[in-house]
């Protein structure tokens, strides 16, 4: 069974630190790993997968296969990033996504 | 909006009640998902189509929930004979599937249920 696990409920940034955003994922396939985001009374959508290997908002995310993990990282936050993230895995051949419990991030001014 | 769009957007019904909840996707989108989010957890997968057929339900999907996607374009998700439990927020996704890939899922507000 695949499983995604986000250590940190809440995180607490000063504005112009850096993010990183703990992501760890359990598959003995190829997964599909993903971050979603949202904001303040706004829907949830896509930030960034790692196939597109893109910057998005400034953040990246890399696939560290051997250590089964797809942090989320940010060299400077800015008061804007505050939101809700969740780390999401889709399996090989499967449609859904599996979603972690998410990190409160709150981007202090 | 030309998003994803769920209604009702609030229910409060009492324990016992049936409830539906429409999905209307975005248009060219022939994939429609079905998540169920509690507090303090992510979104968990309840079932997904493929324009009007139903591929693949989670074994949350008791046999008190049904969804269809009669025409392969809005869909439905009911639950009968509500329990406390099922208080949640409801979540709805599209995406295309084409012979190049696959978009994005694009999420909906949500429909959030409260049973009383």
């Amino acid at each position: 069974a695949q499983r995604v696990t986000q250590p940190e409920k809440l995180l607490s940034v000063f504005k112009g630190a850096p993010v990183e955003l703990k992501c760890n994922y359990s598959y003995s396939g190829s997964p599909e790993l993903f971050w979603y985001v949202q904001y303040s009374r706004q829907r949830l959508q896509l930030l960034l997968r790692h196939i597109s290997r893109e910057s998005i908002k400034g953040f990246t995310a890399d696939l560290n296969k051997g250590e089964t993990s797809f942090h989320l990282k940010k060299p400077f936050a800015q008061e804007e990033d505050s939101a809700m993230y969740y780390c999401a895995l889709k399996s090989f051949g499967n449609e859904k996504l599996t979603f972690g419990t998410g990190t409160r991030l709150t981007i202090i001014p | 909006d030309t998003g994803v769009s769920q209604n009702p957007r609030h229910k409060i019904t009492k324990r016992g009640q049936n409830v539906t909840f429409r999905c209307d996707p975005i248009s060219e989108h022939n994939r429609l998902y079905w998540y169920r989010q509690t507090l303090g957890q992510g979104p968990e997968f309840l079932t997904y189509f493929q324009n009007e057929a139903q591929l693949e339900k989670s074994r949350l999907l008791s046999d008190r929930f049904s969804a269809e996607r009669p025409k392969g374009s809005f869909s439905t998700l009911e639950i009968q004979r509500t329990e406390q439990g099922d208080s949640a927020m409801y979540l709805c996704a599209s995406s295309f599937e084409g012979g190049t890939g696959s978009t994005e899922a694009f999420f909906g507000q949500g429909t959030r249920l409260t049973v009383v």
